[in-house]
């Protein structure tokens, strides 16, 4: 079974810095990674994806992922927040091979100030 | 209109009550799925379906049952609700191919409180 560690269960950050939002997995077979986002009040909706391919990632709203076999890990990242940005964050991880079960993360507060 | 359609939104009820979740989607997905999101814990999955006649257990199934009563529906029960079942539920679709395999779209959310 597959398992993810979101390692910052809360992240402030001033408007225009960057952040980074660590996630770790664990799984003894090939996976497909996913970062959610979380706007207030709202559902969650996909941020990027890793299934193959290129270990950097680009996805929405200018954020990046990069994807780390040897270290397990599936960082978020964006250079430089807005105010919007603020949200709960959730990194997934599935099976490649039985791809219909993700497994989430306990998710990462961001709070941009300005 | 919203592509997944949880209802009702909000809801609260008393310990012992049966409580039904609804959702529907348009999206012309075979999978459909019920998590459950708790403060620290994030969301874990209470039953999957990959169509009428195909419905699996999750990690934390008790306590809970599901129907679906078409390809588009997928409800969730509550039995007897009990004060630890207060959460926000999401419904979630999925396509099985595809560019956008893997990759779960979800509902609003439906926030239950069981006092």
């Amino acid at each position: 079974a597959q398992s993810v560690t979101q390692l910052d269960s809360q992240v402030p950050v001033f408007e225009e810095a960057p952040v980074e939002l660590r996630c770790n997995y664990s799984s003894s077979v090939s996976v497909y990674l996913f970062w959610y986002v979380q706007y207030p009040n709202q559902g969650l909706q996909l941020l990027l994806k890793y299934l193959s391919g290129s270990t950097l990632v680009k996805g929405i709203n200018g954020f990046e992922a990069e994807f780390n076999k040897s270290q397990t890990s599936f960082h978020l990242r964006k250079p430089s927040v807005h105010i919007s940005d603020t949200a709960e964050y959730f990194c997934a991880v599935s099976d490649a091979a039985n791809d219909y079960k993700l497994s989430f993360g306990a998710g990462t507060t961001v709070t941009v100030r300005a | 209109d919203a592509d997944v359609t949880q209802t009702p939104r909000n809801r609260i009820t008393k310990t012992g009550k049966r409580i039904m979740l609804e959702c529907s989607q348009t999206k012309g997905h075979d999978r459909m799925y019920w998590y459950r999101q708790d403060p620290g814990l994030g969301l874990r999955l209470i039953y999957y379906s990959f169509d009428v006649k195909d419905i699996n257990k999750g990690e934390i199934s008790d306590g809970y049952s599901v129907s679906r009563q078409a390809q588009a529906k997928f409800s969730l029960s509550l039995e007897s609700a009990i004060p630890n079942q207060t959460a926000l539920y999401f419904c979630a679709t999925a396509k099985a191919t595809g560019t956008t395999r893997g990759e779960l779209f979800f509902g609003e959310g439906s926030r239950l409180t069981v006092l």
